[in-house]
């Protein structure tokens, strides 16, 4: 299995919801990360989780909380979101956060996130 | 410093015709180059990658691309395009410590 999966696909919430997105891989990789990507942009980094423990924080505002249950689930919490939130949400894997030769990032499909 | 910058934003060309995106780098350590395309509401998905053996890697679709130390560039070549090529196409470098995005090359296919 070389996928990696994220649902759901599309999320539409208010300012004062809590919602969140889910990631899974069953490749056996073993760092994981966040991206967001807005239009005509390249995906910009927001978290990385290496051994289910979290090593980057972009740097994030609180209101994105990330989770990694076990190696092969990482959840994104979201609460409180502004409309400038809005934008795909791209899940990553592989195969360790460290050293060149393992770098090649799975992605996943995305989940397009609209924040009214 | 690590930086990735790819040199055209848009490129346009007829299908049947080659294709060339520029990418040049810059990187303190021996990095790993990447390039991933992006379909309209898509992931991305990995054309190719060069980890230090061979400079000419090829990738899948047809595309492939040449290390080029001397010039810092890593551009990737299609002979051929196909419609299905038009998407979102980013340059990556990594090394040891970060992995860094270019700005992304929107090639265009016309029939």
């Amino acid at each position: 299995d070389t996928e990696v999966t994220q649902t759901p696909k599309h999320l539409v919430m208010g300012m004062t919801n809590k919602k969140s997105l889910k990631c899974e891989q069953h490749m056996g990789h073993r760092a994981m990360y966040w991206y967001k990507q807005k239009a005509k942009k390249p995906p910009e980094l927001m978290f990385v989780y290496s051994y289910e423990k979290l090593s980057i924080n972009e740097s994030v505002p609180s209101r994105f909380s990330p989770e990694c249950p076990n190696s092969s689930l990482l959840n994104l919490h979201l609460h409180a979101l502004q409309p400038e939130d809005s934008a795909l949400y791209l899940c990553a894997s592989s195969q360790g956060s460290s050293g060149a030769s393992y770098n090649e990032q799975f992605f996943g499909p995305g989940t397009r996130l609209t924040v009214l | 410093a690590q930086s990735v910058t790819q040199l055209d934003s848009h490129v346009s060309v007829s299908e049947g015709t080659p294709v060339l995106l520029r990418c040049n780098y810059s990187s303190s350590y021996s990095p790993s180059l990447f390039w991933y395309v992006q379909h309209p509401n898509k992931g991305l998905q990995l054309l190719l990658k060069y980890t230090s053996a061979a400079t000419l890697v090829k990738g899948i679709n047809g595309f492939e691309a040449e290390f080029k130390k001397s010039e810092t560039s890593f551009h990737l070549t299609k002979p051929s395009a196909h419609m299905s090529d038009a998407a979102e196409y980013f340059c990556v470098v990594s090394d040891q410590v970060k992995t860094i995005f270019g700005a992304g090359t929107r090639l265009f296919v016309k029939a």
